[in-house]
């Protein structure tokens, strides 16, 4: 089982509608989870970080975490099509020293 | 005003060929990092500096070899490039804080090798 795990996509979705993005991790003990977003040619960018199970809102993007499934969630509601970009999910490992990020889910929002 | 710059931007080079790429941060973070994203864009990490110590090092072959001569910068050297070294390398770094542990990443250099 990889580490972390995303769909690669790519998530087809019409502007204006919401984007679900989603991830699975391996480790129980992760604390803090985070959303990159990646513009082709372009760095990746932090757009989000939960720590709580639950949800956590920012703008137009909430991030859902549930602890117990091991699973986390970001959803970008009112899709732009600046929006399209690959999403990359991330997890510390171990220590804050190590980040494994998953492989990315490309989006792409039809105008 | 640039948080992480690497130098160069791009690397077209032939096999067999030895090639340095830089990174330098003004954030003021103890650790930096050293990653390779494939075609398939996976990013995955290959070295990590706190301090100028090497903390990981994952299995990369060694003909990398990365040098940290201030925390501020680390290199990282490519003895003998192959074809399956082309890819983008990025460079990032944090505060190495489990209460803080974003990273920011360099704009990258993509790397050709032919």
């Amino acid at each position: 089982q990889k580490e972390v795990e995303q769909n690669s996509g790519p998530l087809s979705v019409p502007e204006g509608a919401i984007a679900s993005l989603n991830c699975t991790y391996s480790d129980r003990g992760s604390q803090s989870f985070f959303w990159y977003r990646q513009y082709s040619g372009k760095s990746p960018e932090l757009i989000m970080f939960i720590y709580s199970n639950g949800d956590k809102e920012d703008g137009r993007f909430t991030a859902q975490l549930n602890k117990a499934s091991q699973y986390v969630s970001l959803l970008i509601r009112d899709s732009q099509p600046s929006d399209s970009a690959t999403y990359l999910c991330a997890v510390p490992y171990s220590s804050a020293s190590k980040i494994i990020f998953g492989s990315g889910t490309r989006l792409s929002i039809r105008p | 005003d640039t948080a992480v710059s690497q130098t160069p931007k791009y690397l077209v080079t032939q096999m067999g060929n030895d090639k340095s790429i830089k990174c330098e941060q003004n954030l003021g973070h103890d650790t930096m990092y050293w990653y390779k994203q494939d075609s398939k864009k996976f990013l995955k990490i290959m070295f990590s500096y706190n301090n100028k110590e090497l903390i990981i090092n994952e299995t990369v072959p060694n003909r990398f070899s990365p040098k940290s001569p201030d925390k501020a910068h680390l290199n990282l050297h490519i003895n003998s490039l192959e074809l399956g070294d082309s890819a983008v390398y990025f460079c990032a770094s944090s505060q190495g804080d489990p209460a803080n542990p974003e990273q920011f990443f360099g704009p990258g250099t993509r790397l050709t090798v032919l």
